[in-house]
C-alpha cells in the first residue's frame, strides 16, 4: 500500500528565512503529487502538483517543489517566509491515471518567527 | 472563484445519533469525495463517488456511513449510529473530470461526538 511520509513534525523558521519541508512517498509506481495547506479552521489549499514533465513545479504563494524519482521525495521550498505561512503543510500522493483516493502525510506544522 | 462549501460548520451530537453532514461541490465538477481528520492525526480517505455511485472506499467507510447526492447539487455524508470515536473533521472534496487533475476541499464540518 501506497504511504506518505512527513518526517519533520514542527518547524520554525525566522520570517525572510528559507523553508524546505520534506516528504517521501511510498508507491509502485510514480503517483501523481500534492502539497496542500491548512491554516487554522480553514479546509485544504492546494498549493502545487505534479503528473509529470518537468520535475520542478512551480505553486501559488511563491512555493515550489522538485519531484526526486531516485529519492521517492517531494519536498517544498520556498526562498523566503512570510509570517502568514505559518499553517500546517500535508503532502499528498494519488496513484497516477486518475486523482483520486488521496493518501496523506502526517502533516508538518511550521511556525514563522517575526 | 467557485469553491466548495461544507453545512454546518460544527455538529454536536450524542452517541447512537444519526448526522447528516452536507456539502456543496463545485458545480461543473463529477468527483466527490469524503475525507475525515481526527484531531491531531492524518487525512484519512473514506469514498469516492462518481456517476451516483460508490467508486472507492476505505476500511472505515463501514456499513454505518453512506453518501448520496439527493438533488444534483448537494452531496451528504450520513452516519448512522455515531460513536465516540467518530468524532474529526469531515472534509468534502470534488473534482472536475479528466486525469490532469487536482481535488478541491471544503472548509470542512467538525463532529463532536458526546
Amino acid at each position: 500500500a501506497q504511504s506518505v511520509t512527513q518526517p519533520d513534525i514542527h518547524i520554525t523558521v525566522s520570517e525572510g528565512a528559507s523553508l524546505e519541508l520534506r516528504c517521501n512517498y511510498s508507491y509502485g509506481a510514480t503517483p501523481y503529487l500534492f502539497w496542500y495547506v491548512q491554516s487554522p479552521g480553514q479546509g485544504l489549499q492546494l498549493l502545487l502538483k505534479y503528473f509529470s514533465g518537468d520535475t520542478l513545479v512551480q505553486g501559488i504563494k511563491g512555493f515550489e517543489a522538485e519531484f526526486k524519482r531516485s529519492q521517492s521525495s517531494f519536498n517544498l521550498r520556498k526562498p523566503s517566509v512570510h509570517w502568514s505561512d505559518a499553517a500546517e503543510y500535508f503532502c499528498a500522493v494519488a496513484p497516477s491515471g486518475s486523482a483520486r483516493q488521496l493518501t496523506f502525510g502526517s502533516g508538518t506544522q511550521l511556525t514563522v518567527l517575526p | 472563484e467557485p469553491e466548495v462549501t461544507q453545512t454546518p460548520s460544527h455538529q454536536v451530537t450524542q452517541m447512537g445519533q444519526e448526522v447528516i453532514l452536507r456539502c456543496v461541490p463545485i458545480s461543473n465538477h463529477l468527483y466527490f469525495y469524503w475525507y475525515r481528520q481526527i484531531l491531531g492525526q492524518k487525512v484519512e480517505f473514506l469514498v469516492s463517488f462518481y456517476n451516483n455511485e460508490i467508486s472507492e472506499k476505505s476500511e472505515i467507510f463501514d456499513d454505518q456511513f453512506s453518501v448520496e447526492r439527493p438533488d444534483g447539487s448537494n452531496f451528504t455524508l450520513k452516519i448512522r449510529s455515531t460513536k465516540l470515536e467518530d468524532s474529526a473533521m469531515y472534509f468534502c472534496a470534488s473534482m472536475v473530470a479528466g486525469a490532469y487533475n487536482e481535488q478541491f476541499f471544503g472548509p470542512g464540518t467538525r463532529l463532536t461526538v458526546l
